[in-house]
């Protein structure tokens, strides 16, 4: 299994412009989740969703972000403007509801973006 | 907010046992602890969770006091591998809840 594939491993960008980040999940998962990482704030959850379906978004901090599920093995998170204060880590995770189950996420390796 | 409080940083000789201790007095009845891990750059990586009993596996265990109030995840012996940031959780038992993680402890191993 290939795991969680994140896109592009890293960004670098100017103020002001859109920037897109791209989650594929393990196959079989339906439920997916978008963290952001910087040392001051540590490790927040953005919005999650199951089957496809956003679930919580209250995490997204502004109007700026926004995050779309249109398929089970396909997410975007699109920053539009993007600020410097967006420079992060930004990770997806995935897992999979199953009768029993239990809450393990399995994480991508991030996104590093920087905000110029 | 996280309902955890763990110690910012430890450190461990390598071969010897980590002890990670967590607090978190408010959990609910139907509320597990988790611990992941992140080690340097990647994501963060599940180990193991419990609800009241103590829970093994093979990286692993974990000490759920009787009131439930607090936890101590043991690594046996740990290794130089082993340095991560440490988190542990209270969440739901079950895929598609959010995990909030706190600041977590920074577990330093070393020769």
């Amino acid at each position: 299994d290939a795991g969680v594939i994140q896109s592009p491993r890293h960004e670098v960008t100017e103020m002001g412009q859109e920037v897109t980040l791209r989650c594929k999940p393990i196959s079989g998962h339906n439920s997916l989740f978008w963290y952001r990482q910087t040392m001051m704030r540590g490790l927040e959850l953005l919005i999650y969703f199951n089957n496809n379906v956003p679930i919580d978004d209250s995490g997204m901090p502004e109007d700026r972000f926004s995050a779309k599920m249109p398929n089970a093995s396909f997410s975007t998170l699109k920053i539009q403007p993007s600020e410097p204060r967006d420079s992060a880590v930004y990770f997806c995770a995935s897992s999979r509801m199953t009768s029993g189950g239990y809450n393990e996420q399995f994480f991508g390796p991030g996104t590093r973006l920087t905000v110029l | 907010d996280a309902k955890t409080t763990q110690p910012t940083s430890m450190d461990c000789a390598e071969g010897r046992a980590a002890n990670l201790p967590c607090n978190h007095s408010t959990i609910s009845g139907n509320e597990y602890v988790y611990w992941y891990r992140q080690i340097h750059s990647q994501g963060p990586q599940y180990i193991i969770h419990g609800l009241k009993n103590n829970e093994t596996n093979e990286m692993a265990s974990l000490i759920i006091t009787e009131d439930r109030k607090s936890s101590t995840l043991i690594l046996p012996h740990a290794t130089l591998r082993d340095t991560a940031v440490y988190y542990c959780i209270v969440s739901l038992n079950q895929a598609g809840t959010a995990l909030i993680f706190g600041k977590g402890t920074t577990l330093s191993v070393s020769s």
